[in-house]
């Protein structure tokens, strides 16, 4: 199945400062999505892009797939203690179904 | 998230017992999907579901199985517990099986 190498496994940043998860992959990418999963919750679906070089804000987030559409970037701007959880990018892995990547882990420092 | 429920939330459970989790959904969707999340491994897919009485097998199927007879219900079954069973199990919910997944909420197994 399709597999994707997901970097840094954690973060620790001071309120305030930026934070950057990548998703890299070998191969061509069809779409990439990003969920989100706070300590002892589930995962939340954030976004999908589709599109070579698209690149969507959802307020303080910033998603970007790559031109070659093999990796795929998830910034934050001035983390908050709201934004602490696991970052997961997620692929197609195949008929209607994706493969996970092992997640980034931010922890905010207040 | 509204629309996906799954029981228990929590088992506790002996070696060698059967086990099913439940995952009931009210959105009407099409697909399905069991994951199990352990440390290190992220999110790995076990079984999923695209349609009625449709099923297949994900990358980690090993030891389980599953059963939809009807839209809103898919069901996992350990048929019998091992200790590396241990962990949380995810349904998910999804219309087109290319748009965003649902998650429940989760149910923690142990077994002991």
């Amino acid at each position: 199945g399709q597999q994707v190498m997901q970097i840094p496994q954690y973060q620790h940043v001071q309120e305030g400062e930026d934070f950057t998860t990548y998703c890299n992959s070998s191969t061509t990418l069809s779409n990439i999505q990003w969920y989100k999963q706070r300590p002892g919750g589930h995962p939340v679906f954030l976004i999908q892009l589709v599109k070579s070089g698209e690149v969507k804000k959802q307020k303080r987030l910033t998603f970007q797939f790559g031109e070659a559409k093999k990796n795929s970037s998830l910034h934050i701007t001035a983390t908050q203690t709201t934004d602490v959880g696991t970052y997961f990018c997620a692929v197609s892995g195949g008929y209607q179904k994706v493969t996970f990547g092992t997640g980034t882990k931010l922890q905010v420092i207040p | 998230d509204a629309g996906i429920t799954q029981s228990p939330r929590h088992k506790v459970t002996e070696t060698g017992t059967p086990v099913t989790l439940r995952c009931h959904q009210t959105e009407n969707h099409r697909y399905m999907y069991w994951y199990r999340q352990d440390p290190g491994h992220g999110l790995r897919l076990i079984h999923y579901s695209y349609g009625v009485k449709d099923t297949d097998k994900g990358e980690v199927s090993d030891g389980y199985s599953v059963s939809r007879s009807k839209t809103e219900d898919f069901l996992l079954t350990l048929e019998s517990a091992t200790s590396s069973q241990t962990s949380v199990y995810f349904c998910a919910i999804s219309e087109t099986g290319r748009d965003g997944y649902t998650f429940g909420s989760g149910t923690r197994l142990t077994v002991v």
